[in-house]
């Protein structure tokens, strides 16, 4: 079972739907860092955080630590948003070491 | 101001020879991180730096892989005897010392093993 699982691995929306993309953990973190790669393959830091909730644009993360769990939300979706989007968990003590999911695949049509 | 800038932005070779690749990281971030990602895989750590040192160097695949940076600044990755299972896009990423610091990446090098 990897540390940082994933779901769903596919997923397809209309324009303007709403979106969750799940990421569950099982070690110990620090941070969990939500990132979107472009279908050319350019990484982009989108969210990292500890606690609570984050807000940026239309996107928004939360993050559960008690239930070692946390969500990407993307509301009023459009094409640009197609992009793998990755959940990435530092581990805690003394190492910035991320641990990554295995993606999720978003593809939104107009 | 400049992003982390990696070189070759692609990089084909002949299996058995040695490949060096390099990254620049975002003047004044301390930390320094290289990723690879497999055709079809995910994400996966190899080593960090702190600085010029690596705390964690973990994630190296095997002892043809190295990494040093210098001068707390540039880093090169280096691959001896390449073998195809090495063809990849390796990414580096660079932050701010501390662990709520988000890490910024660069667009990868490209490599391929023919």
């Amino acid at each position: 079972k990897n540390e940082v699982e994933q779901s769903p691995q596919n997923l397809t929306a209309q324009e303007g739907e709403f979106i969750t993309i799940n990421c569950s953990y099982s070690v110990g973190i620090s941070a969990l860092h939500w990132l979107q790669q472009h279908p050319g393959g350019g990484i982009v830091s989108l969210f990292m955080l500890s606690s609570g909730k984050k807000k940026h644009g239309r996107l928004i993360a939360t993050i559960n630590i008690q239930e070692k769990h946390s969500s990407l939300h993307i509301t009023a979706s459009h094409p640009r948003d197609s992009a793998v989007y990755i959940c990435a968990a530092l581990r805690a003590y003394n190492t910035d070491k991320l641990i990554f999911g295995t993606g999720t695949r978003l593809q939104v049509f107009p | 101001g400049a992003g982390v800038s990696q070189s070759p932005s692609n990089k084909v070779t002949e299996k058995g020879k040695d490949v060096e690749l390099r990254c620049d990281p975002i003047s004044g971030h301390t930390a320094l991180y290289w990723y690879r990602q497999s055709l079809g895989q995910g994400l996966e750590f190899l080593i960090y730096f702190q600085g010029n040192s690596a705390p964690d160097k973990s994630g190296l695949p095997s002892d043809r892989f190295s990494a040093e940076r210098t001068g707390g600044s540039v880093s090169t990755l280096t691959i001896q005897r390449t073998q195809q299972e090495d063809s990849a896009v390796y990414l580096c990423a660079s932050s701010f010392l501390g662990s709520n610091q988000p890490q910024h990446f660069g667009d990868g090098t490209r490599l391929s093993i023919l």
